[in-house]
């Protein structure tokens, strides 16, 4: 079946140091792809999004870049800080997924002060 | 800003009881959604509305039914709990995106804070 997948399920980096945070895709027809973040005790927050007619977008201090040909979708932080430490979540819609959001198992990012 | 809530943050029930999980978002939201999150298992739909009185069954609706009587609220409900349905639910809305015909979900979905279900 169609699915999202993370390829580190763990990411341990130094306060300042850039992150990035790989998902993988398996749907071909995905339209929309959305990056999520969710903290400790609380739902999935927006962070950004990216469309299949764009391969790269820029957020403040987030960039999203796609991979079409690959499926691949990656989030870019810079300058990490103690407060990105979370669980990051990929989501993709589209194709035959009316209605769905097709989330990735989530990588916990923890940064390191 | 967008405001989803739910009824209860912690909730505790035992197995066989009928429980009601509330939801309810401020922002006008055509479309509302119901997910459960496991460890290791990630997000995964139960069931979503994309109207009043309108539901759709997402990827596991066995054991759960939906009620959406007014556009603001979208309940869970669980007829008779079992063990394997202890996690976190969480609600989420969204509005309809704006291209034709209307694609429900090429908008981002807001959510809610979760409410932990332990069954025992």
């Amino acid at each position: 079946g169609e699915s999202v997948g993370l390829h580190l399920p763990t990411l341990s980096v130094q306060e300042g140091d850039n992150s990035i945070i790989n998902c993988a895709y398996s749907n071909s027809a995905s339209d929309y792809f959305i990056w999520y973040k969710q903290e400790s005790g609380k739902g999935p927050q927006f962070i950004i999004d990216i469309r299949s007619n764009m391969d790269k977008r820029q957020g403040q201090r987030v960039t999203v870049l796609l991979n079409k040909t690959v499926k691949h979708l990656s989030l870019q932080i810079a300058a990490t800080q103690p407060g990105d430490s979370a669980v990051y979540f990929c989501a993709e819609i589209g194709g035959t997924s009316y209605g769905k959001l097709t989330f990735g198992q989530g990588t916990i990012l923890t940064v390191h002060p | 800003d967008v405001k989803v809530t739910q009824s209860s943050r912690y909730l505790v029930k035992r197995t066989g009881e009928k429980v009601f999980l509330e939801c309810v978002q401020d922002m006008d939201h055509e479309n509302m959604f119901w997910y459960r999150q496991d460890p290791g298992l990630g997000l995964r739909l139960i069931y979503f509305s994309y109207d009043v009185k309108m539901k759709e069954k997402g990827d596991i609706p066995e054991g759960y039914s939906v009620s959406r009587e007014k556009k603001e609220r979208f309940s869970l409900i669980l007829e008779s709990a079992s063990t394997n349905q202890t996690s976190m639910y969480l609600c989420a809305s969204s509005q309809t995106g704006s291209l034709s015909p209307p694609t429900l979900a090429l908008v981002e979905q807001y959510f809610g804070p979760g409410t932990r279900l332990t069954v025992t």
